[in-house]
């Protein structure tokens, strides 16, 4: 079975702390996504990465910055955390199909429930 | 250009039939369904791409109708685990990063 794991189910962080929130999967998939869900607004896709050291913006990529040293960690970054930043933060991969890079399943992980005060 | 789910949220009792519709104002190459329980993650329920075709996956199944740029979920008979939030995600191109809506939520009474 395909595994995402995410570094914490709950986090609370401070206005403009550094925040990192780490993304592992266990199964050599090229593509990793970081999502914000919001209620009301579905999946929005902040970053995603196609290959390691290679990143892509998103719709909603303002205030976020990403790492992807190793193929199976893709880590996304708030440099100074801000209140319109509380969310759940959702980390998904997926492989790249026979039928294109992104025409396949995505595999979610538990998600991380970041609270800025 | 995100997809417009309808409705945004359903109320049926065990054994009713329900439909979910996702449309988009571009043409699309493909659209996905996943499924979210309430605290846990998407899960992923068909891919469907261009060329009109239906899926089927249990008693939940999907079209796809290019020419009106929409898809539309099947649940027939409903159980009380299809309770969730459904969302389709769709992408122009081949090679697009896919687009969620913003979900529909369906209670299943029993």
């Amino acid at each position: 079975d395909v595994k995402v794991t995410q570094s914490s189910r709950y986090l609370v962080k401070r206005t403009g702390e550094k925040v990192f929130l780490e993304c592992v999967q266990d199964m050599d998939h090229e593509n990793m996504f970081w999502y914000r869900q919001d209620p009301g607004l579905g999946l929005r896709l902040i970053y995603f990465s196609y290959d390691v050291k290679m990143k892509e913006k998103g719709d909603i990529p303002e205030g976020y910055s990403v790492s992807r040293e190793k193929k199976e960690r893709f880590s996304l970054i708030l440099e100074s955390a801000s209140t319109n930043q509380t969310s759940m933060y959702l980390c998904a991969s997926s492989s790249l199909g026979v039928t294109g890079v992104s025409t396949d399943t995505q595999y979610f992980g538990p998600g991380t429930r970041l609270t800025v005060l | 250009q995100q997809p417009v789910q309808s409705p945004q949220a359903v109320i049926l009792r065990e054994g009713e039939d329900a439909v979910i519709n996702c449309s988009s104002s571009k043409a699309l190459y493909s659209v996905h369904w996943y499924r979210q329980k309430h605290g846990e993650a998407p899960v992923f329920l068909m891919i469907l791409l261009k060329g009109g075709e239906q899926k089927g996956h249990e008693k939940i199944s999907a079209s796809f109708n290019e020419k009106k740029q929409q898809s539309s979920l099947y649940l027939t008979a409903s159980q009380l685990s299809y309770s969730g939030t459904y969302f389709c995600g769709t992408e122009m191109n081949r090679d697009d990063k896919i687009i969620f809506g913003k979900g529909t939520r369906l209670h299943i009474l029993p």
